[in-house]
């Protein structure tokens, strides 16, 4: 499969837990996106990776959320000290330029108790 | 900011029917894409059709087609010929094509639409 993976599929966590999810993109892709998508919504815009740089980042995206693309390839998203509010379906695009629309990934379920 | 609205949140279509779903966009680029994505329950969102705000003529894709008015910010989705896969959310999505700005190709999504499709 080239596609995107994303991994877990499911996270189910306690409050104050903290959670890591890991994005593999399609591999000539350069362009890494992160979304979060909350129940019946559609997705938001959390992070922009382009290679291992990180360039724009949501104010959605608080100071318990990081993320890294350490060699340009995978990604993770990291959310400390988790509330329930983070419960969400949290999406990862990849694409190789801004004129290429992006693929998406399955998705990483969080629910936090 | 630019924004996506989507005022139809559940649709419902008889097999071999057509459908419209309705979407509206704000923005102040001259340049960007609009997108329909669909999401099918528990499953990951694939791109349905795109068009580039440049190009006067309508994107089609097979029997997915779009109705694009510029000036009216408007992006409908038609769906000819409904099949009972077809039956998902369709998100409505913006995207700047500033290559050389910093709006780095980021989606606006709307709130989606629910299809669903009778047989």
């Amino acid at each position: 499969d080239t596609g995107v993976s994303q991994d877990p599929r499911h996270k189910i966590t306690k409050r104050g837990q903290n959670v890591t999810f890991r994005c593999d993109p399609i591999s000539e892709h350069n362009r890494l996106y992160w979304y979060r998508q909350t129940l019946g919504q559609g997705p938001e815009f959390l992070t922009y990776f382009q290679n291992e740089a990180q360039l724009e980042k949501s104010r959605l995206l608080s100071d318990r959320f990081s993320a890294e693309r350490p060699k340009g390839s995978f990604s993770t998203l990291e959310i400390q000290r988790t509330e329930q509010g983070d419960s969400a379906m949290y999406l990862c695009a990849s694409t190789i330029a801004s004129r290429v629309p992006q693929f998406f990934g399955p998705g990483t379920r969080l629910t936090v108790l | 900011a630019q924004t996506v609205t989507q005022s139809q949140p559940e649709m419902s279509v008889q097999e071999a029917e057509t459908v419209t779903l309705s979407c509206t966009y704000d923005t102040s680029e001259s340049d960007y894409y609009l997108f329909w994505y669909k999401q099918p329950p528990s499953r990951q969102m694939i791109l349905v059709i795109r068009q580039e705000a440049y190009k006067q003529q309508n994107a089609t894709e097979n029997r997915f087609s779009v109705n694009f008015q510029k000036a009216a910010k408007s992006f409908s989705l038609k769906i000819s010929d409904s099949q009972l896969g077809d039956a998902a959310m369709y998100f409505c999505a913006y995207q700047v094509a500033n290559a050389g700005g910093t709006s780095y190709g980021k989606l606006t999504f709307g709130q989606g639409t629910i299809l669903t499709v009778h047989p």
